[in-house]
């Protein structure tokens, strides 16, 4: 168990249909990460966030948005859905020390594995 | 930004050989290494990691290898257990105060045969 949270772990839905992916990162961690996997495929970057601020920006479609909340649990909001948007959604997150080094390592939640119809 | 390449795609060893998965980096500024394993359904998880600093980790049969100059790094897994079959992802990560990315390569998929 890394000690990151997702859900749902399963989400079938319509083309068209909007959907919202939540992840509470481990405790202590301010940084959260979303990841895209499609079959077969690597991890695609979509956002980053630090404390509530977004802080990097990947290949994230403008279907696609994110936030991060005070209690630092995050939502990942995909509208317009499309067939190709069918992937496993990763949620990670890491600790940050503000003025230090990384710690670098991503701690992964177990994926929340969208289909669209 | 960071561009990672990843070789081979597939990999099939027998039981017992050594592994060697190959990453190129693009951005000399980035200073962190990790490589993460994926078994089918599950989540990637954090293997070995390197630092800029250091040219080379071993952790038991897993060991890592940077050059920076030539900016590749790679894994090398020793004798080669079935349970070592996966997908094996490198990544490198560029910092810029709190902002970071990791970006992944595309992944090796590691078949560890009898």
């Amino acid at each position: 168990d890394s000690g990151v949270t997702q859900t749902p772990k399963h989400l079938i839905t319509a083309t068209g249909q909007r959907v919202t992916l939540r992840c509470s990162p481990r405790s202590g961690d301010l940084s959260v990460y979303w990841y895209q996997q499609s079959l077969d495929q690597g991890l695609q970057f979509l956002i980053q966030y630090y404390n509530g601020e977004e802080r990097a920006k990947g290949n994230i479609l403008e279907r696609f948005s994110a936030q991060q909340f005070p209690d630092l649990h995050s939502e990942l909001n995909l509208s317009s859905l499309e067939l190709g948007d069918s992937a496993l959604y990763f949620c990670a997150s890491s600790v940050v020390l503000a003025g230090g080094p990384l710690s670098g390592e991503l701690f992964f939640g177990e994926g929340s594995r969208l289909t669209v119809l | 930004g960071e561009n990672v390449e990843q070789h081979p795609s597939t990999l099939s060893v027998q039981e017992g050989d050594s592994a060697v998965i190959k990453c190129t980096y693009s951005d000399s500024a980035s200073n962190y290494f990790p490589w993460y394993k994926q078994e089918l359904g599950k989540r990637p998880q954090l293997i070995i990691d390197i630092r800029s600093n250091v040219g080379e980790k071993k952790d038991q049969r897993i060991a890592v290898t940077l050059n920076k100059t030539a900016k590749h790094f790679s894994l090398h897994i020793t004798e080669t257990q079935p349970e070592d079959s996966a997908v094996y992802f490198c990544a490198a990560k560029s910092n810029t105060g709190t902002a970071s990315k990791l970006t992944f390569g595309t992944g090796t998929r590691l078949q560890v045969t009898l």
